[in-house]
């Protein structure tokens, strides 16, 4: 069965270092969403793809954050420098075209220390 | 501005009672609404979905969801729950997801079974 792919599943840094999850979605999904969760609360988007392109990045902390997704396939999320507050579960999701669910990987546990 | 509010932040039921999760949403157009399942550290399973028609749907493990417009509600229903069903559940709105329609969360009802 296709799943959304992740890593790494576990990362802890120092503060003001810099750190970077992938993704890469199940394949031919053109929508490639990155979600953030703190502990003990939902999801919260962050950024969504449209193949290679951003159609939301209204809740992505710009001056730390960013993301790609180069050839619309898979997607890198860079935090630079990261912060204590950033420690949450990072989960990528993916859904088709004409897709009527979102498909989600088993996320990146960050802790910055 | 889409959202969803889940009351229960935990909730305790015993192996074999019935269970009901409630959720609410608002959105300002017909909704696509979602129950997530999620296990400690791990990412999200969809339980089920409704889109339109039949407003009680049916997902995997036994559970259920009836879709109340008159009530903006989407609540999670399941008539025996097993200890495995412990875990944290999570309703989501939005549009359709290939739609360029994102998926906005409740912060969660956590789920405890008793043996």
């Amino acid at each position: 069965e296709a799943e959304v792919a992740q890593s790494p599943r576990y990362k802890i840094t120092e503060k003001s270092q810099a750190v970077a999850f992938w993704c890469d979605p199940i394949s031919g999904h053109a929508t490639l969403y990155w979600y953030r969760q703190i502990l003990g609360q939902g999801p919260e988007l962050l950024v969504q793809f449209q193949d290679e392109s951003v159609v939301d990045d209204s809740q992505l902390p710009k001056d730390r954050f960013s993301a790609e997704r180069l050839k619309g396939v898979d997607s890198t999320l860079k935090i630079q420098p990261a912060e204590l507050g950033d420690s949450a579960m990072y989960l990528c999701a993916s859904s088709s075209h004409k897709g009527t669910e979102a498909f989600f990987g088993q996320g990146t546990r960050l802790t910055v220390v | 501005a889409q959202s969803v509010t889940q009351p229960d932040i935990h909730i305790t039921v015993s192996e074999g009672a019935s269970l009901e999760l409630r959720c609410n949403y608002s959105y300002g157009a017909t909704p696509y609404l979602f129950w997530y399942v999620q296990s400690p550290g791990q990412g999200l399973q969809l339980l089920l979905k409704y889109f339109s028609g039949d407003t009680l749907v049916q997902g995997i493990k036994g559970f259920e969801a009836e879709f109340k417009r008159s009530q903006s509600s989407f609540n999670l229903r399941k008539p025996s729950v097993h200890w495995s069903d412990a875990a944290e559940y999570f309703c989501a709105v939005g549009g359709r997801p290939g739609g360029g329609n994102k998926l906005t969360f409740g912060t969660g009802t956590q789920l405890k079974v008793e043996l």
